[in-house]
């Protein structure tokens, strides 16, 4: 079945280190989104990627969606305690489902 | 923006006891909502769907006699976890998309964090 693998599991810096996270889909996906979920909380929805290739910047984050439509990343620049949560990314699931399927998630800590 | 309250965000019940949860679009019409449990540390588990009117699609594996689902309104949809057991303690989030949200992103609920004893 449709899978959305996400590495790595874990990830420690220390506070004004880079942070990447990997997101692989089994297959091709009209879209991809990020959600961040705080310790304790709700996903939050961050971004949502469309276009093969595509960059987007939300300040020091930058996510990319493959030429082929099938990994994503998110990389953080100058990691701030602030940062600190567990980083998904999700894709359709289905055809017009509505439904999303996540990956595994990436649990970032900052140590100040 | 658009926001979905969720209630209770906790709630301890004893075993073999039903507990409902509530989701509720507060400045949107909700035609669909989705129900996720996620255990520690693990990602978000897609429960069921459910359509404002219509019964509750549930994924393989989701017992729908022990998960029931409601979505009797546009604004309000409710899972219903019925003869508790502890297996059944985990986090239970919702999310919803429907008329007047933007298409990029779904909101989420706060999140019930259900134990049973």
């Amino acid at each position: 079945g449709q899978q959305v693998m996400q590495i790595p599991q874990y990830q420690h810096v220390q506070e004004g280190e880079d942070f990447t996270t990997y997101c692989n889909s089994s297959t091709t996906l009209s879209n991809i989104q990020w959600y961040k979920q705080r310790p304790g909380g709700h996903p939050v929805f961050l971004i949502q990627l469309v276009k093969s290739g595509e960059v987007k910047k939300q300040k020091r984050l930058t996510f990319q969606f493959g030429e082929a439509k099938k990994n994503s990343s998110l990389h953080i620049t100058a990691t701030q305690t602030t940062d600190v949560g567990t980083y998904f990314c999700a894709g359709p699931f289905g055809s017009n489902t509505g439904k999303l399927i996540f990956g595994q998630g990436t649990t970032l800590q900052v140590k100040p | 923006g658009a926001v979905v309250s969720q209630h209770p965000s906790r709630v301890i019940c004893k075993s073999g006891t039903s507990v409902k949860i509530e989701c509720r679009s507060l400045d949107f019409q909700a035609t669909t909502m989705f129900w996720y449990r996620q255990f520690p540390k693990q990602s978000l588990m897609l429960m069921a769907t459910s359509n404002e009117g219509s019964k509750a699609t549930y994924e393989q594996g989701v017992e729908k006699d022990k998960f029931l689902i409601n979505h009797a309104s546009l604004t309000l949809s409710t899972l219903t976890v019925t003869s508790a057991h502890p297996e059944d303690s985990s986090f239970y989030i919702c999310s919803a998309s429907g008329q007047g949200v933007s298409n990029y992103g779904y909101t989420f609920g706060s999140g019930t964090r259900l134990t049973v004893v």
